[in-house]
């Protein structure tokens, strides 16, 4: 069975500092990976996915995520954070067999930013 | 639509009583999950469809779960002889046949008193 993992329930930084928040997945097979965000109040969005091809993938925002196949990572990483990134993250992924197979999700990272 | 939507955006509802929950997905979109997330926690799969047909249901935690989605586009999520350990965030999500990433509603946020 699929799962995720986030290490981070809570990180807290500055703003224009530089962010990373770990995520592992546990699956054998070709997965699809994905970054959903929840701003205060709004429902989840996508930031970025992972199906194939290059591991480093950009999503809206400035955000990317490297996909490390050998440590069954997917972190996601923002060089400087601003005030308005305050928000949950979600790392999510799906057994890449199919593209409609249920998405499983970790538990999330809240991330707050201080002006 | 424009994008998925959900209703009610909040039921009240008494212990031991039955409650549906709607979801009206992305026009064309063939595939709709539902997905069920408490207050700290990431969303919990409960039941995804394929067309008409529940292609997994493993998700849906008990016998008084129950979702149909009888022509392919609405979906109803049921729950009966509801407990306060229901009480949560109920979201729907649609995909395209051959899109990977959901788009999600804003959700229905149930509190069984």
């Amino acid at each position: 069975a699929q799962s995720v993992s986030q290490h981070n329930h809570h990180v807290i930084l500055s703003e224009a500092a530089s962010l990373e928040l770990g995520c592992n997945y546990s699956y054998g097979g070709t997965v699809n990976l994905f970054w959903y965000v929840q701003y205060p109040g709004q429902h989840l969005q996508l930031l970025l996915k992972y199906f194939s091809g290059d591991p480093l993938v950009k999503g809206i925002k400035g955000f990317e995520a490297e996909f490390i196949k050998s440590k069954f990572s997917f972190n996601l990483r923002k060089p400087s954070v601003q005030w308005s990134d305050t928000a949950e993250y979600f790392c999510a992924v799906n057994a890449g067999y199919s593209s409609a197979s249920k998405i499983i999700f970790g538990s999330g990272t809240r991330l707050s930013i201080r002006p | 639509g424009a994008g998925v939507s959900q209703t009610p955006s909040n039921k009240v509802t008494e212990k031991g009583k039955y409650v549906e929950l709607r979801c009206d997905p992305i026009s064309g979109h063939t595939a709709l999950y539902w997905y069920r997330q408490s207050l700290g926690q990431g969303p919990e799969f409960l039941i995804y469809f394929q067309g008409t047909g529940a292609a997994d249901d493993s998700g849906l935690p008990n016998d008084r779960f129950f979702a149909v989605r009888p022509e392919g586009s609405v979906s109803t999520l049921k729950i009966q002889r509801t407990e306060r350990g229901d009480s949560a965030v109920y979201l729907c999500a649609s995909s395209p046949e051959q899109g990977y990433g959901y788009t999600f509603g804003s959700g229905t946020r149930l509190t069984v008193v």
